[in-house]
């Protein structure tokens, strides 16, 4: 089965860089969401898209921005890069079963950021 | 917002015992409560998940209980086996939106 494509899996960048990571959700899943996960840390939820439009808003630095795109794939712009950067960054997306939004979130592998 | 705790933060059990692992909400809107695995340099894994309107759902080894009074909810792995060794995380979803508030994690290591 289809599952979550990110790219790049591995990404590194010195400080002050910009850096574009790009998601692909499972086809048919219209909402896509963004989590960040430090070492040793629990995902921490960015922000997410459905239908093209924002609909949720976590703890995203306003360096970072976001868009999801009319073939739904989207993707995390990240500017002015700071060391704390460093960490995974998780797409999810999810489904809508008969009209009805079901709540559940598949994860992609990840995109490991390195920001030296 | 929502916040979710997560115990114990490591557990080690021998192969085929029982683990367990709770966790409580805060907020009483939440009515979706799914659990993940998460294998080491791996996306999270959805493996089981429970929504409001039940008290108890099992696939298999897994479990996953919800108590909405007291605001917790468990996951129970029977017949534990090495591959079951992994970060688990909780996590609990309220009503007025789509992200889900995820737990600290758990590290189980199944010791063969």
């Amino acid at each position: 089965a289809a599952g979550v494509i990110q790219s790049p899996r591995h990404l590194i960048k010195e400080k002050r860089e910009t850096a574009t990571l790009k998601c692909y959700p499972i086809p048919r899943h219209d909402t896509v969401y963004w989590y960040q996960q430090g070492p040793g840390q629990d995902p921490q939820f960015l922000i997410s898209f459905y239908e093209k439009m924002q609909s949720d808003k976590g703890s995203i630095p306003d360096r970072f921005s976001a868009q999801q795109f009319s073939d739904y794939h989207s993707e995390l712009n990240m500017s002015s890069l700071e060391l704390g950067d460093s960490a995974l960054y998780f797409c999810a997306s999810s489904p809508r079963t008969g009209g009805s939004y079901t709540g559940e979130l598949f994860f992609g592998e990840g995109s490991r950021l390195t920001v030296l | 917002g929502e916040n979710v705790e997560q115990h114990p933060s490591t557990l080690s059990v021998q192969e085929g015992d029982s683990a367990v692992i709770k966790c409580t909400y805060s907020d009483s809107a939440s009515n979706y409560f799914p659990w993940y695995k998460q294998e080491l340099g791996k996306g999270p894994q959805l493996i089981i998940d429970i929504r409001s309107n039940v008290g108890e759902k099992k696939d298999q080894r897994i479990a996953v209980t919800l108590n909405k009074t007291a605001k917790h909810f468990s996951l129970h792995i029977t017949e534990t086996q090495p591959e079951d060794s992994a970060v688990y995380f909780c996590a609990a979803r309220d009503t007025g939106r789509r992200a889900l508030t995820f737990g600290s994690g758990t590290r189980l290591q199944v010791q063969p």
